[in-house]
């Protein structure tokens, strides 16, 4: 019974390429919530996804940041032409239902490096 | 002001001793509350729920008080194996995501 799988584990881009992180959730899981997490500081949501549909994307910044979950497959986190900024662990969490928010289970996390 | 407000730390806390530290949120139609612990580099996992009652899980007690909106977390009889980041984790009325607090570090030492 796999937990969230993310990968790649860690992710080394150099500026202006574009980083894509994946997340498989849970088995029986159908939302899943991307956080980033700056060195030093604590986790921010990003953006929170449903099947094939963009729930609240709050988070993301304007540009460069996309997200989908696809009907079938992983939810991908995509970053184009990354910055120095970029630099961070990014999470996913995936849940059965979004009131049973003890149902939260964290992949280990991307942690990509713009060089 | 920032809506889940935690003070960073370090706490140096004795093996054995017990410690305890709040975590403060601006609103005041937040539904759910957490703490969760994040060990360096990893990714955060569910210590426990905190109720309006209060409660305990072994040596960890957690309590809310939605008047002055805060919650609290104590660790009686530190070991050395606490030693990580808890992070205060509150669920606004919206009920869709987590927002998190930024963390504080509790450090025990022999």
């Amino acid at each position: 019974n796999a937990g969230v799988m993310q990968n790649p584990r860690h992710l080394v881009r150099r500026r202006g390429q574009e980083a894509r992180l994946r997340c498989s959730p849970m088995k029986g899981h159908s939302h899943v919530y991307w956080y980033r997490q700056l060195p030093e500081e604590g986790l921010k949501f990003m953006v929170y996804l449903q099947k094939e549909n963009i729930i609240d994307e709050s988070g993301m910044p304007k540009e460069r940041f996309s997200a989908e979950f696809p009907k079938e497959g992983p939810s991908i986190l995509r970053i184009q032409q990354v910055v120095r900024g970029d630099s961070a662990a990014y999470f996913c969490a995936s849940s059965p239902d979004r009131t049973k928010p003890d149902g939260y289970t964290f992949g280990s996390g991307t942690r990509l490096t713009v060089v | 002001r920032k809506e889940v407000e935690q003070d960073p730390g370090p706490f140096n806390v004795p093996e054995g001793a017990t410690v305890a530290f709040n975590c403060t949120y601006s609103n005041s139609a937040s539904q759910s509350f957490f703490w969760y612990r994040q060990d360096c580099r990893k990714e955060p996992k569910l210590l426990m729920s905190v109720y309006s009652s209060g409660n305990e899980d072994g040596r960890f007690t957690a309590q809310l008080n939605r008047a002055s909106q805060y919650i609290s977390l104590l660790i009686r009889d530190s070991k050395l194996s606490d030693s990580a980041t808890y992070l205060c984790v509150v669920i606004g009325p919206a009920g869709n995501k987590l927002t998190f607090g930024g963390g504080t570090r509790v450090l025990v030492k022999p």
